[in-house]
């Protein structure tokens, strides 16, 4: 099955600085790639999301990039704030099933 | 506002006896998961309905079971609650199973004593 990894575990930023985070995945199957914010007590929520037909999306603050030959994509936060601060999720889903995989999550710390 | 719901937000039970968890949609959205959540961890994947149709994942435990009485409505049921159940419990909704996007729920904190 599909494997999804999730780089850092913890990323500490000052308010105003970019804040990158990684996943690789295993099986060049999966075709959609969301990310979720998860604030505390709360479910997640998405933020952005990219197919495997687009190699980059950008919402504001918030873009996402897919590299297929090497089955990475990052999520990139520029101009952070406190507000941002949350436990990211990326996740892979194979095609033709609405399964999620998971990465373990990233906790992002914005300092003011 | 179109939403998924979950009742109760936080629930308290005691090892082995049942407790049922409830999800509710207004979405109208062919498709609920549930996934368990522990502490520090990833959402995993229990089970999903399309429609009525009821998926299990392989490595699910058989002391978990679901039900979708109508489109609007899942419950997750927990038949003999151990203290490594405790965690929290996520519904999701999707629009159909190749409908990417997945809605989800604030979550059940459940404790078990």
């Amino acid at each position: 099955g599909e494997n999804v990894e999730q780089h850092p575990s913890t990323l500490s930023v000052q308010e105003g600085d970019s804040a990158v985070i990684k996943c690789t995945y295993s099986d060049s199957a999966s075709n959609y790639f969301p990310w979720y914010k998860q604030e505390l007590g709360k479910g997640p929520q998405l933020i952005i999301d990219i197919r495997s037909n687009v190699g980059e999306k950008k919402d504001q603050r918030i873009a996402v990039t897919l590299n297929k030959t090497a089955k990475h994509f990052s999520l990139h936060i520029t101009e952070t704030q406190p507000e941002d601060s949350a436990v990211y999720f990326c996740a892979a889903s194979l095609y033709n099933f609405n399964k999620f995989y998971f990465g373990s999550g990233t906790k992002l710390n914005v300092k003011p | 506002d179109a939403m998924v719901i979950q009742n109760p937000r936080y629930q308290v039970t005691q090892f082995g006896k049942p407790v049922t968890l409830s999800c509710s949609q207004t979405l109208n959205h062919n498709v609920m998961y549930w996934y368990q959540q522990k502490s520090s961890q990833a959402p995993k994947l229990l089970f999903h309905y399309y429609d009525k149709d009821f998926n299990n994942e392989a490595d699910t435990p058989d002391n978990f079971q679901s039900r979708r009485p109508n489109t609007s409505f899942c419950f997750l049921d927990i038949r003999s609650p151990g203290l490594g159940d405790a965690a929290m419990y996520l519904c999701a909704t999707s629009i159909s199973d190749r409908e990417y996007e997945q809605y989800f729920g604030p979550g059940t904190r459940l404790t078990v004593t």
